[in-house]
């Protein structure tokens, strides 16, 4: 099974700030790559797929970097409204893993 | 607008069996894969089991195969999960979700559900 490792798990920051949450594999996935947000009490969102490609409706302070084995999710300025906790997927094959998650908060 | 609802999450003892349902509207269901994802408390996201669209090919993680089946009603635009021989470690709130594609290799998930809970206690 491919093993998914997240980090931070937390993550403090400003408003305006640029942040970034990295995402490891154990082998090789090429960008078969999904990041999720999730608010609390609510269900999780699809934000990027094949690593970079921004869902639509996502706001472009969003993106994603990274094949094989390390990828990226970036807010290049951190908004109240980013409050969430953020999970990352490898669809490469199965089973399918996630990340821990990392919880973003505000300073 | 695609609509997820799950139901059927309940307080089960070790050893029980229960089935949730996810009821789909907003969306043409046979032509998605769909999956089933859970969240134990504090945890992380666990994959389930997938079903493609016509609902005659199925996976499941190792942790639930024996004891969980997948299964669709395309007629009625909804998926199941029937849960049996539950365990302590099977508490989580359990998440319906819809793949970007119909074929049991869809594995990007489009859109999730609120999810239902399942504690399995004494």
């Amino acid at each position: 099974d491919i093993q998914m490792t997240q980090s931070p798990s937390t993550l403090s920051a400003s408003v305006g700030d640029r942040v970034s949450i990295t995402c490891r594999a154990s082998q090789s996935i090429d960008n078969w790559l999904a990041w999720y947000q999730q608010k609390p009490g609510e269900a999780p969102k699809l934000l990027i797929q094949k690593a970079s490609t921004l869902e639509s409706g996502v706001p472009s302070r969003f993106s994603g970097s990274g094949s094989g084995t390390e990828f990226t999710l970036t807010i290049s300025s951190l908004q109240p409204d980013d409050i969430a906790t953020y999970h990352c997927q490898h669809y490469n094959n199965y089973p399918i893993t996630f990340g821990q998650g990392t919880r973003l908060e505000i300073k | 607008e695609v609509q997820l609802v799950e139901s059927g999450g309940d307080l089960v003892q070790p050893g029980g069996s229960l089935r949730l349902s996810c009821a789909a509207s907003g969306v043409t269901f046979h032509n998605y894969a769909m999956l089933w994802v859970r969240q134990a408390p504090g945890k992380g996201l666990e994959w389930v089991s997938s079903i493609n669209g016509g609902g005659d090919s199925t996976y499941y993680a190792d942790s639930v195969k024996g004891r969980f089946t997948i299964s669709r009603d395309n007629s009625k635009n909804t998926l199941y999960l029937q849960m049996n021989s539950l365990r302590a470690e099977d508490t989580a709130i359990y998440h319906c979700a819809k793949s970007d594609c119909g074929s049991i290799g869809c594995k990007l998930i489009a859109y999730w559900g609120r999810g239902t809970l399942v504690t399995v206690s004494s």
